[in-house]
């Protein structure tokens, strides 16, 4: 089956560590994006990546870093510096990049103490 | 810039009501709009979309109408079942009002459906 992985489920970490996120999809999509969903909030951007090698800062992209060396990959790292890391955060990807028709992975809730 | 309202949840409903959701926009230029749904513990799934005015995007029961001149995207299903109950976002693209394309959320309703 075709579809976006995200492991793993639940991360906890302490404060100062920085902490990777991964994120895999297999549907052959150009483009991947990073989401922020906080309790009672919309979703915000934190990078996207068109083609490999490539990626560009979204809406909140302070205090995090990503890595596009593959097509089927695009790991996030929360760094120490993101201020308040602990969140739920969702992985999408799509045919092309901006596409509305965007795919989601099950997300990763990031606690950090 | 570009954003979206979606009325504040949570909405609790008996299974069977009828169904509204309330969305409203602001975008430049002619955006696409979406209704995005999110059950317990999982990511976001396309529920429906449309992308130009008086469109209507229709998936599973449910039914939204692209209403430019009211700038509205409201999702609404005749009869609810239990199995509903999840977050519901609306979203808008556009590559103006400086959003690039990006889909823009509005901040979820939560709707739990009783039996």
């Amino acid at each position: 089956d075709g579809g976006i992985t995200q492991s793993p489920k639940y991360l906890f970490r302490k404060e100062g560590q920085n902490v990777t996120l991964s994120c895999e999809q297999n549907l052959n999509h150009d483009a991947m994006y990073w989401y922020r969903q906080d309790p009672g909030q919309g979703l915000r951007l934190i990078y996207y990546s068109q083609i490999v090698n490539d990626f560009q800062k979204g809406d909140i992209a302070e205090g995090y870093s990503v890595s596009r060396e593959k097509k089927e990959s695009f790991p996030l790292t929360v760094t120490s510096a993101q201020k308040n890391p602990t969140a739920f955060y969702l992985c999408a990807s799509s045919a092309v990049l901006l596409s509305y028709e965007q795919y989601f992975g099950p997300g990763t809730r990031l606690t950090v103490t | 810039g570009n954003s979206v309202t979606q009325m504040e949840g949570p909405v609790t409903l008996s299974e069977e009501a009828f169904l509204t959701i309330n969305c409203t926009y602001t975008a430049t230029g002619y955006p696409s709009l979406f209704w995005y749904v999110q059950y317990p513990g999982e990511g976001l799934q396309l529920l429906l979309k449309a992308t130009k005015a008086d469109d209507k995007g229709s998936n599973k029961g449910f039914e939204a109408t692209y209403r430019k001149e009211t700038t509205s995207f409201h999702l609404e299903k005749g009869s609810v079942q239990v199995s509903d109950s999840a977050v519901y976002f609306c979203a808008l693209s556009s590559y103006y009002g400086g959003s690039q394309g990006n889909l823009i959320f509005g901040k979820g309703t939560k709707l739990s459906v009783k039996p």
